[in-house]
């Protein structure tokens, strides 16, 4: 596909259970974020991958969050032991990868509406 | 710190009035700035963006934002709203050597006929 895609759409879970996010980006992007769009809230940044460099993790909220990027491309966010405070889109984006935010826009895919019973 | 206030939650206007929603921003340095469109059950689409030069940007849809520095405002615009327009709207700054756009809360906008 052309854009940004992410799977599951919709997830609904159980407190305690753990749940994985997947994003596809746009083919040849190198960059790659995740956010969290809260009820009320902002877009909160997650994480960022930029090629093989070490990931930015600074937005992880807690421990209990996690993602990958395997191979350069597809990327998977991983909750444990999901809280209901963690209901929320999780919207993935991506980008070429260049030096400057200005220049490099962002393409944000639909997103994963998270619910937690 | 870095900060994005939208201070309008939602906002009804008729269709074909103008449209003015209000950003204000916080940031260290000279920010980049950022208009994004969110419609139901789709990603979020990059309206326009401003760094430095004329302080009127254009964007896609008709839309445009003027930067003011005095007021560190970035207030988006579009003289005549259509139905289509309904949706809600991002603003987002970033700056040099950053990892990440920072959002505001979104302004959520509903056309009427």
């Amino acid at each position: 596909g052309a854009g940004v895609s992410q799977s599951p759409s919709n997830k609904v879970t159980e407190k305690g259970k753990d749940v994985e996010l997947r994003c596809d980006p746009i083919s040849g992007h190198t960059a790659l974020y995740w956010y969290r769009q809260s009820l009320g809230q902002g877009l909160e940044f997650l994480i960022y991958f930029q090629g093989n460099s070490a990931p930015d993790k600074s937005g992880l909220p807690s421990d209990r969050f996690s993602a990958e990027r395997t191979g350069g491309s597809v990327s998977t966010l991983t909750i444990q032991r999901t809280q209901q405070e963690d209901s929320a889109v999780y919207l993935c984006a991506s980008s070429r990868g260049r030096d400057s935010l200005f220049t490099d826009t962002q393409y944000f895919g639909p997103g994963t509406r998270l619910t937690v019973l | 710190a870095q900060s994005v206030t939208q201070p309008d939650i939602h906002i009804t206007v008729s269709e074909g009035a103008s449209l003015e929603l209000r950003c204000n921003y916080s940031y260290g340095a000279t920010p980049y700035l950022f208009w994004y469109v969110q419609s139901p059950g789709q990603g979020l689409q990059l309206l326009l963006k401003y760094f430095s030069g004329d302080t009127l940007v254009q964007g896609i849809k008709g839309f445009e934002a003027e930067f003011k520095r005095s007021q560190s405002s970035f207030n988006l615009r579009k003289p005549s709203v259509h139905w289509s327009d309904a949706a809600e709207y991002f603003c987002a700054a970033t700056g040099t050597g950053a990892n990440n756009l920072f959002f505001g809360t979104g302004t959520r906008l509903t056309v009427i006929p």
